[in-house]
């Protein structure tokens, strides 16, 4: 009941074509679900983050959509670039818990 | 200035060596992490420690000891190195343990057994 679930596990995508990464959970208490950029070499740094109250979250070319009745969010990368290869991680925490589960990760390459 | 910093970068040694990995923060947290990444990329939580307290020890060997001498620095030493052990060391903290804040890593440590 703690698990995160990403896909797909890795992402090829064209030059100005959206990306899409999947993310399920199971345990309701969570309420916070955060985004994770990491480049190789570098450590995950917060991209994007949204609370259940709110159906979608816009911040630049990324969105995040969140369905609380379906417990999924996604993230969606518009227009994207080579710049934003990199590996992304879902998670999730819950106030009063102390730690965050992350997802598998996907790496994400965006082709030229 | 950097956030979360980690030393070393990358660290180099034989079977049964006992090493140390140092960490600090600058961002005034209370809370921080070490997590392990393997080959595949899987962050796993190690270590949560909230104003010098351990908070969470997720079934880690004993031969990992994190020890935290101030608010600002978590220290991981690992005895009796094993090969299994080689992967990507990552520290972070946030500001307020269970409330929803999010975390600043560092840029890891890769640990390498031979």
């Amino acid at each position: 009941q703690q698990q995160v679930k990403q896909s797909p596990q890795s992402l090829i995508v064209q030059k100005g074509g959206i990306s899409i990464i999947n993310c399920a959970y199971e345990n309701t208490a969570f309420d916070y679900f955060p985004w994770y950029q990491q480049f190789p070499g570098k450590g995950p740094a917060l991209l994007i983050a949204i609370r259940p109250d709110v159906s979608e979250k816009k911040e630049g070319r990324f969105t995040i959509s969140f369905n609380k009745s379906a417990k999924q969010f996604s993230l969606h990368i518009m227009d994207s670039q080579p710049g934003d290869s990199a590996t992304y991680f879902c998670a999730a925490s819950m106030r009063g818990g102390f730690k965050t589960i992350f997802g598998a990760g996907t790496r994400l390459f965006v082709k030229a | 200035d950097t956030a979360v910093s980690q030393t070393p970068k990358y660290l180099v040694t034989q079977m049964g060596n006992d090493k140390s990995i140092k960490c600090e923060q600058n961002l005034g947290h209370d809370t921080m992490y070490w997590y392990k990444q393997d080959s595949k990329k899987f962050l796993k939580i190690m270590f949560s420690y909230n104003n010098k307290e351990l908070i969470i020890n997720e079934t880690v060997p004993n031969r990992f000891s994190p020890k935290s001498p101030d608010k600002a620095h978590l220290n991981l030493h690992i005895n009796s190195l094993e090969l299994g052990d080689s992967a990507v060391y990552f520290c972070a903290s946030s500001q307020v343990a269970g409330s929803n804040q999010p975390q600043h890593f560092g840029d890891g440590t890769r640990l390498s057994i031979l």
